[in-house]
């Protein structure tokens, strides 16, 4: 079983729709979860990060977190066209000594198309 | 402007020839890693650094190798040992309050 692993993709969606992504990891004992998006070509960059179960807001995406399902989501509303790109979902393990350090390990990406 | 810089940003190789990537933060973060990406797919971890003078192999250290003598530089070498050298590779350092990883704009690899 892989430790950090997306639903495969690609995920179409119309604008103006809401966007769902997911995530499930293998560590149990897991700290902190991160959704980074990646336009093509470049170098992922920060979107939300979530640490306690429940859901996070911020402008139109949601990050969800079940730590008992071992699962994490990304939802995003009123897709754009701009949203389009590849998204990671990056796991803190338990066995990194600590939240801030040690190893980040990621998913396989899901991309995602909004079409007009 | 605080960043990550990544040089060079696209690289030839012949087969057989070592080349190192440079990796310089000036975000005062303690924490670098090297991540490698192959089309298609996520980052995979080469190495990572927590603290000056010290290492950690990642999933996929073999055929590369790391220094860590200042808290600004992390560079990687791609040696010949790297069987498959051609990728993406991705340096970040971590933001120690919030654990987030701030990534350089990529060093992109090409064997000849």
């Amino acid at each position: 079983q892989k430790e950090v692993e997306q639903n495969s993709g690609p995920l179409s969606v119309p604008e103006g729709a809401i966007a769902s992504l997911n995530c499930t990891y293998s560590d149990r004992g897991s700290q902190s979860f991160f959704w980074y998006r990646q336009y093509s070509g470049k170098s992922p960059e920060l979107i939300m990060f979530i640490y306690s179960n429940g859901d996070k807001e911020d402008g139109r995406f949601t990050a969800q977190l079940n730590k008992a399902s071992q699962y994490v989501s990304l939802l995003i509303r009123d897709s754009q066209p701009s949203d389009s790109a590849t998204y990671l979902c990056a796991v803190n393990p338990a066995n990194a000594g600590g939240t801030s350090y040690g190893k980040l390990t990621f998913g396989q990406g899901t991309i995602l198309t909004v079409h007009p | 402007d605080g960043g990550i810089t990544q040089s060079p940003k696209y690289l030839f190789r012949k087969e057989g020839q070592n080349v190192t990537l440079s990796c310089e933060q000036n975000l005062n973060h303690d924490a670098m890693y090297w991540y490698r990406q192959d089309p298609g797919q996520g980052l995979r971890l080469i190495y990572y650094s927590q603290i000056v003078n010290d290492f950690q192999k990642g999933d996929i250290a073999e055929g590369y190798s790391v220094s860590r003598e200042k808290k600004e530089s992390f560079p990687l070498t791609v040696t010949s040992a790297q069987k498959n050298p051609t990728a993406f590779y991705l340096c970040a350092s971590r933001y120690k309050i919030t654990g987030e990883l701030f990534f350089g704009e990529g060093s992109r690899l090409t064997v000849l």
